[in-house]
């Protein structure tokens, strides 16, 4: 079967770097994609890495290494509006439908 | 802006009754998907559809079915509603290739009483 862990719960101040970890065991593996979720919100998609290396959009850029079975999700110059729940899905098995991890949620302090 | 609507967001049933719970996505999206999500669990995966009466199980189909006859409407029927089926529904959309990039509805937050 497959499993995803990452952190329950993370906290951060307002301007600092955060980076949410996403360790994940499965067969026939594809990608790792992030989600970010607002208290009462839809989740939104954040990125998706195919392949190893660091992929940056903005302030937020997402990390995979496949022969270790991990990513991560980086939060640069954190903002209140980062506050949220943030999701790591993996794509495998045959099919790119994600398989959601438990989220964790970023609280980020004034 | 590409859009994914649920029929309600706050829906609140009785044990036993037949729920409907609609979904409309207005990006002509070949994919779609309905997930539940319960504090501590993340969204897991009730069934999908990739085309027009075409559906597959997701990880947790029990207890529920779902519908697609046009190409834009997802239905999600719970067939006698029970009490551990309280739970936040969403909705999701994607193109066929892009699977892992999906377009949420806000959610409907089902109370089974």
């Amino acid at each position: 079967g497959q499993s995803l862990e990452q952190p329950s719960e993370v906290t951060a101040v307002e301007g600092a770097i955060v980076q949410i970890n996403c360790t994940y065991q499965t067969s026939g593996f594809y990608g790792l994609s992030w989600y970010q979720q607002h208290d009462g919100g839809a989740p939104t998609f954040l990125s998706y890495n195919g392949l190893d290396g660091l992929e940056e959009t903005g302030r937020f850029s997402s990390f995979l290494s496949r022969s270790d079975s991990y990513g991560y999700l980086l939060l640069q110059e954190l903002q209140m509006k980062d506050s949220a729940s943030y999701f790591c899905a993996v794509s495998s098995g045959g099919s790119y439908i994600p398989t959601f991890g438990r989220g964790t949620s970023l609280i980020v302090h004034p | 802006d590409v859009k994914v609507t649920q029929s309600s967001r706050y829906l609140v049933k009785r044990t036993g009754e037949k729920v409907f719970l609609e979904c409309v996505q207005d990006m002509d999206h070949e994919n779609m998907f309905w997930y539940r999500q319960d504090p501590g669990l993340g969204l897991r995966l009730i069934y999908f559809s990739y085309d027009v009466k075409m559906k597959e199980k997701g990880d947790i189909p029990e207890g529920y079915s779902v519908s697609r006859e046009k190409k834009e409407r997802f239905s999600l029927i719970l067939e006698s509603a029970s009490t551990n089926q309280t739970s936040m529904y969403l909705c999701a959309s994607s193109l066929p290739q892009n699977s892992y990039e999906q377009y949420f509805g806000p959610g409907t937050r089902l109370t089974v009483t």
